[in-house]
């Protein structure tokens, strides 16, 4: 089957620095995406790795590891209003996304 | 201007009842998405849709129908709701569901609609 691994939640504190990691298995790889999800919203994009290596944008960046099926969304400096859940998705062969359950986060002063 | 929109926001039902929920999109996309998160904020694909071909998410029951008008709108139809029916249910759409070179393309969420079954 296929599998989409996050910790469930993650507490850090303002103007830290915080790394969510997304381990998968899935039938092929085709692109990981990074959401995010304020609470009683919807996902907004984020980040996208199809090769192996780091992706920055501004305070958040994106790493892939093909080989080993993972990747981690590295968040710097928080600020409070990064209090949300976060999303790692896949896209297997049959260019399908798979999400996991998502990361809480959240952030104190 | 709102990118992807859907209507209503709120829905609470009776069990057994029929109900529709719709989504438009105007970003011109060409592939359009219905996804259902449930109360432990797991988000699973229901359908994805494009001019070609709708591909359905086999653990969905047959009480659910996406209807397309056209390339714009999705439409999502229920059918009996059940107890387990309630959750938040998003629509999406993104340009196109594969692009040449495997480059990511990534999905616009509408707001959402909470579906509420008593």
């Amino acid at each position: 089957g296929q599998n989409i691994d996050q910790p469930t939640e993650m507490t850090a504190t303002e103007g830290a620095i915080v790394q969510i990691n997304c381990t998968y298995q899935t039938s092929g790889f085709n692109g990981l995406f990074w959401y995010q999800q304020h609470a009683g919203e919807a996902p907004t994009f984020l980040s996208y790795n199809v090769l192996d290596g780091l992706e920055e944008k501004g305070r958040f960046s994106s790493f892939l590891s093909r080989s080993k099926g993972y990747s981690y969304l590295l968040l710097k400096e928080l600020q409070m209003k990064d209090s949300a859940s976060y999303l790692c998705a896949v896209r297997d062969s049959n260019y399908q996304l798979i999400w996991g359950a998502g990361t809480k986060l959240i952030i104190k002063p | 201007d709102t990118a992807v929109s859907q209507t209503p926001k709120y829905l609470v039902t009776q069990m057994g009842n029929d109900k529709s929920i719709k989504c438009e999109q105007n970003l011109g996309h060409d592939t359009m998405y219905w996804y259902k998160q449930d109360s432990k904020k797991f988000l699973k694909i229901m359908f994805s849709y494009n001019n070609k071909e709708l591909i359905i998410n086999e653990t969905v029951p047959n009480r659910f129908s996406p209807k397309s008008p056209d390339k714009a709108h999705l439409n999502l139809h229920i059918n009996s709701l059940e107890l387990g029916d309630s959750a938040v249910y998003f629509c999406a759409s993104s340009r196109l569901e594969v692009l040449a070179g495997g480059v990511g393309d990534e999905q616009f969420f509408g707001p959402g609609t909470r579906l509420t079954v008593l």
